[in-house]
């Protein structure tokens, strides 16, 4: 059983490109959360999907940022216009199912740089 | 919303000495406390956890208590060994379905040989 897939593992991008960071959760896994990392620093909650729907987005700002968990292939989060800012590991965990108690499992992130 | 602390931020200890990490939350209602190992270049890995309803739970070296009144739990790892240098994180998340698991800001664990 394969575990949380998240690519590409690295990606450099251009201020104003668009980054697209993609996640396929372990088999059997139909809820994502996007977490957000920078250098030195803890995770930082950014985006809880289940497919199809955005459950909590609190933690992702409001402009350039989307996440998507479509019916059928990975979840993606999105970032439009990168800034140097943006520069920072994004991990993709998931879990089996909803309800607090629930282990989540990360995947080995993808480090966006930005110049 | 919750809120998780964590002490200490570096951690230094001989090789075959114990290592204990503490972490403390905010919201009552929170009930599972999972512990992340987290290498150099590597995603977290979760590496022991415990629910509210106990508090205590052991996995060989590895141990972790909960104390739900005072609102705190703590990570031991006894023998250490270099394998088990790396930044760990406490996490915290609450009943509701829709809550996310809330990080702390992590210790950097040096096993000295």
């Amino acid at each position: 059983n394969a575990g949380v897939m998240q690519n590409p593992r690295h990606l450099v991008r251009r201020r104003g490109q668009e980054a697209r960071l993609r996640c396929s959760p372990m088999k059997g896994h139909s809820h994502v959360y996007w977490y957000r990392q920078l250098p030195e620093e803890g995770l930082k909650f950014m985006v809880y999907l289940q497919k199809e729907n955005i459950i909590d987005e609190s933690g992702m700002p409001k402009e350039r940022f989307s996440a998507e968990f479509p019916k059928e292939g990975p979840s993606i989060l999105r970032i439009q216009q990168v800034v140097r800012g943006d520069s920072a590991a994004y991990f993709c965990a998931s879990s089996p199912r909803t309800g607090g108690d629930t282990e989540a499992f990360f995947g080995q992130g993808t480090r966006l740089t930005v110049v | 919303g919750e809120n998780v602390e964590q002490h200490p931020s570096t951690l230094s200890v001989q090789e075959g000495d114990s290592a204990v990490i503490k972490c403390t939350y905010s919201d009552s209602a929170s009930n599972y406390f999972p512990w992340y190992k987290q290498e150099l270049g590597k995603g977290p890995q979760l590496i022991i956890d415990i629910r509210s309803n106990v508090g205590e739970k052991k996995d060989q070296r590895i141990a972790v208590t909960l104390n739900k009144t005072a609102k705190h739990f703590s990570l031991h790892i006894t023998e250490t060994q270099p394998e088990d240098s790396a930044v760990y994180f406490c996490a915290a998340v609450g009943n509701s379905g829709n809550t996310p698991l809330v990080f702390g800001k992590g210790t950097r664990l040096s096993v000295i040989a």
